[in-house]
C-alpha cells in the first residue's frame, strides 16, 4: 500500500491564481481531511469528508474548496489564492465507522507559497 | 469549541533524561487524546494515545496521563535518545466513532543532546 498520497509537494502561486491540491489513500480508508500547518500554530482542519459525496467544513474553511466523488480521492482547491494561504498543507484518513483507532494516516505534505 | 493549549515550546534534555510536555484542553466532552511525533520535513504520525476512561497508558519509553477533572494530559518520554527529537502535537476530540475531528496543540520541539 501506498498509503496517503499528496501531490504536488512544493508550488508557487501568484496572488488571485487558483490550484488543486490532490490527495488519494488506497487504505479503503471512509474518513479523510484536510490540514494546514503554519509555523508555531499547529494543525488545523480545513475540510473533511465521512465517504463519497459528504464534505463538511472544518476550522478554517474559508477560500477553500473539496469535493470527495469517490473513496479514494479528496481533492482540496484554492481559489483566489492569497498570501495567508502560504503554509504546508497535510492530507490525512482514518478508519471505516464503528468506535476505531481514530489513527489519523498522513500524506507527506504540500508546501505552498502564494507570492 | 475545542481549544488546547501545549507547554513547552521547546524542551532541551541531555540524552538519557526524562522530558515531559503538558497540554490542556477546553471541551469537558472530549474523551479521545492522541500524540503525534512529526520529525523536520516528514509527516506527523501517531506515537500513543488514551481516552477518557483511563487515567494512564503506557508504551515501552514512552506513556501518557490524563486528568479529566483538571482537563489536562501530559506525554512522558523515559530514557531519551537522539532520534527522538522532533516536535510532538497533543490533540484532542469528541470520538463518536465516526471522523476525528482532532483539535491540535500547536507543538512542542524537543531537542536531545548526546
Amino acid at each position: 500500500n501506498a498509503g496517503v498520497t499528496q501531490t504536488p509537494k512544493f508550488r508557487i502561486l501568484k496572488i488571485g491564481q487558483s490550484m488543486t491540491l490532490q490527495c488519494a489513500q488506497d487504505m479503503n480508508h471512509n474518513y479523510m481531511y484536510w490540514y494546514r500547518q503554519d509555523p508555531g500554530m499547529g494543525l488545523k482542519l480545513i475540510y473533511y469528508s465521512v465517504g463519497a459525496g459528504i464534505t463538511d467544513k472544518g476550522e478554517v474553511p474559508n477560500g477553500y474548496n473539496v469535493s470527495r466523488s469517490t473513496t479514494e480521492d479528496f481533492p482540496l482547491r484554492l481559489e483566489l489564492a492569497a498570501p495567508s494561504q502560504t503554509s504546508v498543507y497535510f492530507c490525512a484518513s482514518s478508519y471505516p465507522g464503528g468506535f476505531g483507532t481514530g489513527e489519523l494516516f498522513f500524506g507527506e505534505g504540500s508546501r505552498l507559497t502564494v507570492l | 469549541g475545542e481549544n488546547v493549549e501545549q507547554h513547552p515550546s521547546t524542551l532541551s534534555v541531555q540524552e538519557g533524561d526524562s522530558a515531559v510536555i503538558k497540554c490542556t484542553y477546553s471541551d469537558s466532552a472530549s474523551n479521545y487524546f492522541p500524540w503525534y511525533k512529526q520529525e523536520l520535513g516528514k509527516r506527523p504520525q501517531l506515537i500513543i494515545d488514551i481516552r477518557s476512561n483511563v487515567g494512564e497508558k503506557k508504551d515501552q519509553r514512552i506513556a501518557v496521563t490524563l486528568n479529566k477533572t483538571a482537563k489536562h494530559f501530559s506525554l512522558h518520554i523515559t530514557e531519551t535518545q537522539p532520534e527522538d527529537s522532533a516536535v510532538y502535537f497533543c490533540a484532542a476530540s469528541l470520538d463518536t466513532g465516526t471522523a476525528s475531528k482532532l483539535t491540535f496543540g500547536t507543538g512542542t520541539r524537543l531537542q536531545v543532546t548526546l
